[in-house]
């Protein structure tokens, strides 16, 4: 069963970039790695996802080494309202049931 | 394109009641999940349906059960309802399986009480 670590929490400031990174030691072959936003009483919205290597768009980037057993979502410039909770998702077959497994998310806080 | 809706927003139930919460995915959107969202706590998996059948389980109770309908409209249903079902419920639809790009609803604030 997978799982997946992230910080607890991170501050930072507006204009910096944020990295999180997030440890997924048995992602399984053909799983992709996906993370997401969430404001308060919001549903997640998708933000970046990728497999190997780099993947950028229009607001992050996302990092994954070779091994794939960790991967880093990089805000660049962030402002406040960047505040929210981060998640990554890794996709997960166990004996074919399915599962998708969410870590416990990153609580990111900007400041002035 | 439409997005993910749910409804109740808000509910509140009796324990021992059963409660159902519902799901429309989004246009051209074959797979729904559902998700049990304790306050301050990450989703938990519940179950996903791809075209109609279930294709994934969470480690929830059978009393938490669901549909998906032709038009991949969706049914959470809960039975026997407990103090600690009391969370947000999160519906997601997606074009495939897997955690792709998942759209999410602004979900059901559930309380029993």
């Amino acid at each position: 069963l997978a799982k997946t670590t992230q910080p607890i929490s991170m501050d930072s400031y507006e204009g910096q970039e944020v990295n999180i990174t997030c440890s997924h030691n048995n992602i399984a072959t053909n799983d992709y790695i996906t993370w997401y936003q969430q404001f308060p009483s919001q549903g997640p919205r998708f933000i970046i996802q990728g497999y190997k290597t780099k993947v950028t768009n229009e607001v992050a980037s996302l990092f994954i080494p070779a091994d794939r057993k960790s991967s880093t979502l990089s805000l660049p410039r962030v402002s406040l309202s960047d505040t929210a909770v981060y998640y990554c998702l890794v996709g997960d077959n166990l004996d074919s049931n399915y599962q998708l497994i969410w870590g416990a998310g990153t609580k990111l806080i900007i400041k002035p | 394109e439409t997005g993910v809706t749910q409804s109740p927003t808000h509910l509140i139930k009796t324990r021992g009641q059963q409660v159902t919460l519902r799901c429309s995915s989004q246009s051209g959107h074959n797979t729904v999940s559902w998700y049990q969202q304790a306050l301050g706590q990450g989703p938990q998996f519940i179950f996903q349906y791809y075209r109609e059948e279930e294709n994934g389980r969470g480690n929830f109770p059978p009393r938490f059960s669901g549909l998906q309908f032709p038009n991949y409209s969706s049914e959470l249903n809960v039975n026997a309802l407990e103090l600690d079902d009391s969370a947000l419920y999160l519906c997601a639809s997606s074009q495939d399986r897997g955690g792709y790009g998942y759209t999410f609803g602004s979900g059901t604030r559930l309380t029993v009480v």
